[in-house]
C-alpha cells in the first residue's frame, strides 16, 4: 500500500461549491503539507502542519483551509471553489528530523 | 522571502547524452538543496539533496553542484537514458530541517532515443 493516499484522484466542480480533499499516511510522520502545482509555476506551499495542533500559513493560503484531524490525516478544504483554483493538489509528508518530504499521488481538480 | 528560478522549462537530449539544469536562489540563509523528480501521474520523488557546506555531490548518474557565493545550484545528469525523462523540480529551504521548501518552476526533460 502506498505510504501517502490522497482522495480523490480526479475531482470536478463548478464554482461556488466547498469542496475537501483528504490525505492520509502511514508513515507516522509528524509534518504534512499542502502543495499546489500549476504549468510554469512549480510547486507552491498553501499550508503545513507540524504536529496535531499546529497549523501554518505557505504561501499560497488565500480561498483554503485545513484540518489536522488526526497524526495521519490533513484535509485541504475549498469554501467557495473558483476557476482559478483549478490546478494538481499534492500532499507531502516528512519526519520532525528528517529533511526529505514524501509525496502522495496528487488530486487533479477542475473548477468549472 | 526566498524565490528561485529554475533553467531550462524544457530539455531534450539524445539518450547517453548528458543533461544539466540550473536553478539560482536569492536567500543567502539558504542551507538546504533538493531534487526532485515527477513522472508522468505521480508525486515528485527525491533523487539527490545537498547542504550549504558541501559544493558537490554524486549518486551513480546524477549529481548536484552547488556555488553558494554565486547562489545557484545545477543538477548532473550523465548517459541519459528513457527513463531519465521526467520533470525535475529544485527547491531551496531556508530553515534548517527543510520545514518549508521553495520550489522552482520545474524543468520537462525528455530523452530522444
Amino acid at each position: 500500500d502506498a505510504d501517502v493516499t490522497q482522495t480523490p484522484r480526479n475531482r470536478i466542480t463548478k464554482t461556488g461549491k466547498r469542496i475537501m480533499l483528504e490525505c492520509s499516511q502511514t508513515k507516522g510522520h509528524d509534518r504534512m503539507y499542502w502543495y499546489r502545482q500549476d504549468p510554469g509555476l512549480g510547486l507552491r506551499l498553501i499550508y503545513y502542519s507540524f504536529d496535531v495542533k499546529d497549523i501554518n500559513k505557505g504561501e499560497i493560503s488565500d480561498g483554503y483551509s485545513v484540518s489536522r484531524q488526526a497524526q495521519a490525516k490533513f484535509s485541504l478544504s475549498l469554501e467557495s471553489a473558483i476557476p482559478n483554483q483549478t490546478a494538481l493538489y499534492f500532499c507531502a509528508t516528512s519526519g520532525d528530523s528528517q529533511e526529505t518530504q514524501y509525496f502522495g499521488p496528487g488530486t487533479r481538480l477542475l473548477v468549472l | 522571502g526566498e524565490n528561485v528560478e529554475q533553467h531550462p522549462s524544457t530539455l531534450s537530449v539524445q539518450e547517453g547524452d548528458s543533461a544539466v539544469i540550473k536553478c539560482t536562489y536569492s536567500d543567502s540563509a539558504s542551507n538546504y538543496f533538493p531534487w526532485y523528480k515527477q513522472e508522468l501521474g505521480k508525486g515528485p520523488q527525491l533523487i539527490i539533496d545537498i547542504r550549504s557546506n558541501v559544493g558537490e555531490k554524486k549518486d551513480q548518474r546524477i549529481a548536484v553542484t552547488l556555488n553558494k557565493t554565486a547562489k545557484h545550484f545545477s543538477l548532473h545528469i550523465t548517459e541519459t537514458q528513457p527513463e531519465d525523462s521526467a520533470v525535475y523540480f529544485c527547491a531551496a529551504s531556508p530553515f534548517q530541517g527543510a520545514q518549508k521548501l521553495v520550489f522552482g518552476q520545474g524543468t520537462r526533460l525528455t530523452i530522444n532515443p
